[in-house]
């Protein structure tokens, strides 16, 4: 198994560009999140799915959006990309339930 | 107040040391997360534990529900432990995991 694989690794965005992070796992797991990472504030809850097709906000969603087709797959999208946006992402995905958690390699995002 | 406080910030250690870790939590819980992340690195859970004392290689957590307190420690330190350890407990949502800020260890040879 791959376990969750994030694409790409590096970006770097000018002020209003807009992407798509990528997200995979393949181990079926139902419930899977985005984080952002920023020195001194510990992960916060950027968005989550607990199934195909049914997403929620978590901590902190504004200026993102998801969505979840399909159990695999979740992808994160920067509509307009601002310099506070500049942080590192993890893609994370567990079973049902209180379950181990896994993360992937992660996302470093510079946004100029 | 953080919903979970981890002590300390930073440690820095001889190889050999043994080391202790600690997270407070402030919220009701089923079960709490130690973690691992490397420099520039992943992150990887070490252990998920409801109760009790878990033990894997050198590194044990112990948790204490009653008084929503949970510790990692590693005995024999090693160099190659350098990272950051990060105490994560699940929120009102199962899925959803409140995060500590991390404690950053450097282990010195």
């Amino acid at each position: 198994n791959a376990g969750v694989t994030q694409t790409p690794k590096f970006q770097v965005l000018k002020t209003g560009q807009s992407m798509t992070l990528q997200c995979a796992q393949d181990m079926n797991h139902e419930y899977m999140s985005w984080y952002r990472q920023d020195p001194g504030m510990g992960l916060r809850l950027i968005h989550y799915s607990v199934g195909a097709g049914i997403t929620d906000q978590g901590e902190v969603p504004n200026g993102y959006n998801v969505s979840r087709s399909t159990t695999e797959d979740f992808p994160l999208r920067l509509l307009s990309a601002a310099p506070s946006q500049t942080s590192v992402y993890f893609c994370a995905s567990k079973g049902g339930g209180y379950n181990e958690q896994f993360f992937g390699p992660g996302t470093r995002l510079t946004v100029l | 107040k953080n919903e979970v406080e981890q002590s300390p910030q930073n440690l820095t250690a001889q190889e050999g040391e043994f080391i202790t870790i600690n997270c407070s939590y402030s919220v009701g819980i089923s079960a709490l997360h130690w973690l691992q992340q490397h420099p520039g690195g992943g992150i990887v859970s070490l252990f998920m534990l409801s109760s009790g004392k878990k033990k894997h290689g050198r590194l044990i957590a112990t948790i204490n529900i009653q008084e929503k307190h949970s510790s990692l420690h590693i005995t024999a330190s090693h160099p190659r432990d350098s990272a950051v350890y990060i105490c994560a407990v699940f929120g009102r949502s199962q899925g959803n995991l409140i995060f500590g800020k991390g404690t950053k260890l450097s282990v010195k040879p």
